[in-house]
């Protein structure tokens, strides 16, 4: 089973920022927080990831309370081409663990 | 990141047959993972697939149901064998690279009649 709690959907107006929020209350110190997304059945698309350290990329940045439980992605500048499912995944790093995909969040930005 | 595609992108088949779907990826990688994906579902991983050795399959997958090749470290494929409508889905095969990153093929749509 997932180790995330996300809401299942979202809205989003163009040219504002959309704030994902994502709960992984059980993490343990080796698991990082990523996030990846899929646009209408295509194939998922890595955003970030990260370990107890905000991340910023060229897509997104990604928000880790001090505690670890908790996490928010945050779209800067939210187009109509963001409108997504959006995974947040827990994993232990170093390649051998799988990606265990929840039910996601529904973003759907609106002109 | 890596270029992975996969053939076909979709197919249409009979029940009773079988279908092989193809992930190619650009460079080397150690791990490769098969995924389904059910309609309106999220993704479930069906088995990992390590060059030079067998597939580890998920709990529910099985190897006559689902074999998978893996002949070098930039090539895998997955067999549907003795297909019914419920194995239509999308299923997608990903890597991993060094940076504790998976990537994704684009995925293969498949309908069962």
């Amino acid at each position: 089973d997932a180790k995330t709690t996300q809401p299942p959907s979202m809205d989003c107006a163009e040219g504002r920022a959309a704030n994902l929020p994502c709960n992984h209350s059980t993490i343990s110190g080796n698991e990082y927080v990523y996030w990846y997304r899929q646009i209408h059945s295509q194939g998922p698309q890595y955003i970030i990831h990260g370990l107890k350290n905000n991340e910023t990329n060229e897509m997104a940045s990604l928000i880790i309370t001090e505690d670890r439980k908790s996490s928010t992605l945050i779209l800067p500048h939210a187009t109509l081409r963001d409108t997504a499912v959006y995974y947040c995944i827990v994993r232990v790093g170093g390649g051998s663990e799988k990606l265990v995909f929840g039910k996601g969040t529904k973003l759907t930005v609106n002109p | 990141s890596a270029v992975i595609s996969q053939k076909p992108s979709r197919d249409i088949c009979q029940r009773g047959t079988s279908l092989t779907i193809q992930c190619q990826v650009d460079s080397q990688v150690t791990m490769m993972f098969w995924y389904r994906q059910q309609p309106g579902q999220s993704l479930t991983l069906i088995a990992t697939a390590n060059q030079g050795s067998e597939a580890t399959y998920e709990s529910g997958f099985v190897i006559d149901k689902f074999p998978i090749s893996r002949p070098n470290l930039t090539f895998s494929t997955l067999t549907v064998s003795n297909m019914s409508p419920e194995d239509s889905s999308i299923y997608l095969c990903s890597v991993e690279l060094a940076s504790d990153t998976q990537y994704f093929g684009p995925g293969t749509r498949l309908t069962v009649l």
